[in-house]
């Protein structure tokens, strides 16, 4: 069964660098999402993408986040200048269109910002 | 603005039947998931519920919608030890694509 991908599985970088994540959304879906996971709480949604621009975006997704779908296969998040808060399990999801309503999740990418 | 709701944890014996609840508050809800998580892994979606349904049944899951009461349950019948894992329920609201997510439960499964 074709599987979201992300890639690293763990990250972990000093506070005030810059990280990139990536996914691998199921070929010819349309609709690409981050979420993340702070530990001990609930999966929040930060951002939805398609048709090449953000659809929508949580209060979360400040400037300090941006998402970049660079190729036709990869879906990155890029996050500036991270912070002690901003450790998580980010998890990037994909959507096959409008009508088909299954969600898929990759494993995520566990960030520790040290 | 939305809230999900799910009690954290649910201890059964193997073969028994589960039934993990979530409760969530936005009327407007049009499509309600359950996902499970198992350590280490991501989110796999189990099934979904359109909210104009009140019943869905796959396999060993059963998906009962309570519109009115603003409730959603998970039945997993003959549960295995393969079941233990985490269950998370979340709703889509609207004309939006966000899910929001409870907190999960904890399903343990006993021998």
């Amino acid at each position: 069964e074709p599987e979201v991908t992300q890639t690293p599985s763990h990250q972990v970088t000093q506070m005030g660098q810059e990280v990139i994540l990536r996914c691998v959304p199921i070929s010819n879906h349309l609709y690409f999402y981050w979420y993340r996971q702070i530990l001990g709480q609930k999966v929040e949604f930060l951002v939805s993408f398609y048709n090449n621009e953000i659809s929508e975006k949580s209060e979360i997704f400040d400037d300090q986040f941006s998402v970049e779908r660079p190729d036709g296969s990869n879906f990155t998040l890029k996050i500036r200048s991270t912070k002690l808060e901003d450790s998580a399990m980010y998890f990037c999801a994909s959507k096959p269109g409008t009508g088909n309503e299954k969600l898929f999740f990759g494993s995520g990418t566990q960030l520790s910002v040290l | 603005g939305e809230d999900v709701e799910q009690s954290l944890f649910l201890s059964v014996r193997e073969g028994d039947s589960s039934v993990i609840n979530c409760t969530y508050t936005d009327s407007s809800s049009t499509y309600l998931y359950w996902y499970k998580q198992e350590p280490g892994a991501g989110l796999q979606l189990l099934t979904y519920i359109f909210s104009n349904m009140d019943m869905k049944q796959d396999q060993r899951l059963t998906v009962l919608l309570n519109k009115k009461d603003k409730h959603l349950s998970l039945r997993i019948a003959d549960t295995q030890t393969g079941d233990s894992a985490i269950y998370f329920c979340a709703e889509r609201t609207g004309g939006g694509n966000k899910l929001t997510f409870g907190t999960g439960t904890q399903l343990k499964v006993e021998l």
